[in-house]
């Protein structure tokens, strides 16, 4: 059983759309995250929900979107995509937040390729 | 900015060698991590080390961790093609609420 999966693992789709990325975790964690990383494998946290309650919200454009429907699952909504969004985004989980952050479980990730 | 600072970017050994990377960060931390992703897949935890510990083993991982310096750095023994791999450090500050992840290090094993 996959613990954190996302879906789709990959995306192309024009400037302009607006797609989503959906993740889904089955290990029970409070804690759910978002992690876009660019060409040079730079990871960059955007959002964190802890019980389907932001927390994090990083300088991220309001054109992307997180939706947490339960603490299971975190969405990821992006408008009006952009060239400079061509990326790999990943979800992650965790059991804790905060000083105690521990092990992060990341999904496989996907691949969003603007045209 | 949290984010960590891999050194070096990429490393090219023999199998069978050790393999040694390391890790600056610049605010205090609660703990330090290190991942590895393989190519085109997610990262996977390979180790934590709190801010009050020096040393932690792993099977043939060995991390280390200086406050003092803000630095880490994390030792592959006998290397082997397997772990071809980019490796990354983290950090959790205190008070943070996520990791902040470095640069990463591109780990090539020559069979």
């Amino acid at each position: 059983d996959t613990a954190v999966s996302q879906t789709p693992k990959y995306l192309v789709t024009q400037m302009g759309n607006d797609k989503s990325i959906k993740c889904e975790q089955n290990l029970g964690h409070d804690t759910m995250y978002w992690y876009k990383q660019d060409s040079k494998k730079f990871l960059k946290i955007m959002f964190s929900y802890n019980n389907k309650e932001l927390i994090i919200n990083e300088t991220v454009p309001n054109r992307f979107s997180p939706k947490s429907p339960d603490k299971a699952h975190l969405n990821l909504h992006i408008n009006s995509l952009e060239l400079g969004d061509s990326a790999v985004y990943f979800c992650a989980s965790s059991f804790v937040a905060g000083v105690n952050t521990g092990e992060l479980f990341f999904g496989e990730g996907s691949r969003l390729t603007v045209l | 900015s949290q984010q960590g600072e891999e050194d070096p970017q990429a490393l090219s050994i023999q199998e069978g060698e050790n393999a040694t990377m390391n890790c600056s960060y610049k605010t205090s931390i609660n703990n330090l991590q290190w991942y590895r992703q393989n190519s085109g897949r997610g990262l996977v935890h390979l180790i934590l080390i709190r801010s009050n510990e020096r040393e932690k083993h792993s099977g043939r991982l060995r991390v280390t961790l200086d406050t003092s310096k803000k630095s880490s750095s994390l030792l592959i023994t006998a290397s082997r093609a397997a772990d071809t791999a980019s490796y990354f450090c983290a950090t959790a500050g205190r008070g943070a609420n996520n990791l902040f992840f470095g640069t990463g290090t591109r780990l090539t094993v020559i069979p």
